[in-house]
């Protein structure tokens, strides 16, 4: 079965700190796709990063990075230098052939930051 | 323009009333989907359509609901006989193909509220 895991319902965080969410997936599909994406109270979903399951090297985007530790089935979202504006929810998702068609996401962790 | 459009922003119906939700993808992409966000959970699969393929309905949660894309574009999601269960955020999202490996992008939603 897939499954997306966001333990952190919530997590707190001061300007400028670094944060680290956590995102753990469950595929016996050896070929997958993992996806960060932010939900500001606007509603919009807005893709933020993205990390193949072939990929080598752990994916980078601006302040955005994904570690991704494929043994472990993690794949956790680290934001450095937090800003007012990343509050927000964050979902973690994953694609496979075997999901078909469908995202897969997390229940979500809502970011706060604070000044 | 320039990201997937959806309309109505905000939808308020007396329960029993069927109401259309539309959603206008990107120009030139091909997979569209919609999913449903009930408060403060996880986004919930609906249906996938894929250029002129038959769609992937696996996700409509009853045969109330029901999609069309016409001419491989603008999409119409149908709930019938409204119950106040269907209130939540229905998301439209589209990506350039199929495929896990293809980013999906989202619109900002359409806020159902069955009263």
């Amino acid at each position: 079965a897939q499954k997306i895991t966001q333990t952190q319902p919530g997590m707190f965080v001061q300007e400028k700190e670094a944060v680290t969410l956590d995102c753990t997936y469950d595929t016996s599909d050896p070929s997958y796709g993992l996806f960060w994406y932010k939900q500001p109270s606007s509603g919009e979903m807005i893709f933020l990063i993205y990390q193949g399951s072939y990929d080598q090297q752990n994916a980078t985007e601006g302040r955005y990075s994904l570690n991704f530790q494929k043994a472990r089935k993690s794949a956790n979202l680290v934001i450095s230098a937090s800003q007012l504006g990343d509050s927000a929810m964050y979902f973690c998702a994953m694609a496979s052939y075997q999901a078909g068609t469908a995202l897969i996401f997390g229940k979500g962790t809502t970011l706060s930051v604070s000044s | 323009g320039a990201g997937v459009s959806q309309s109505p922003s905000n939808k308020v119906t007396e329960k029993g009333k069927d109401v259309e939700l539309r959603c206008d993808p990107i120009s030139g992409h091909t997979a569209l989907y919609w999913y449903r966000q009930s408060l403060g959970q996880g986004l919930e699969f609906l249906i996938y359509f894929q250029g002129n393929s038959a769609p992937d309905k696996s996700g409509l949660p009853s045969d109330r609901f029901s999609a069309e894309r016409t001419g491989g574009s603008v999409s119409t999601l149908t709930i019938q006989r409204t119950q106040q269960e269907d209130s939540a955020v229905y998301l439209c999202a589209s990506s350039l193909a199929g495929g896990f490996g293809n980013t999906i992008y989202f619109g900002e939603g359409s806020w159902l509220t069955v009263v």
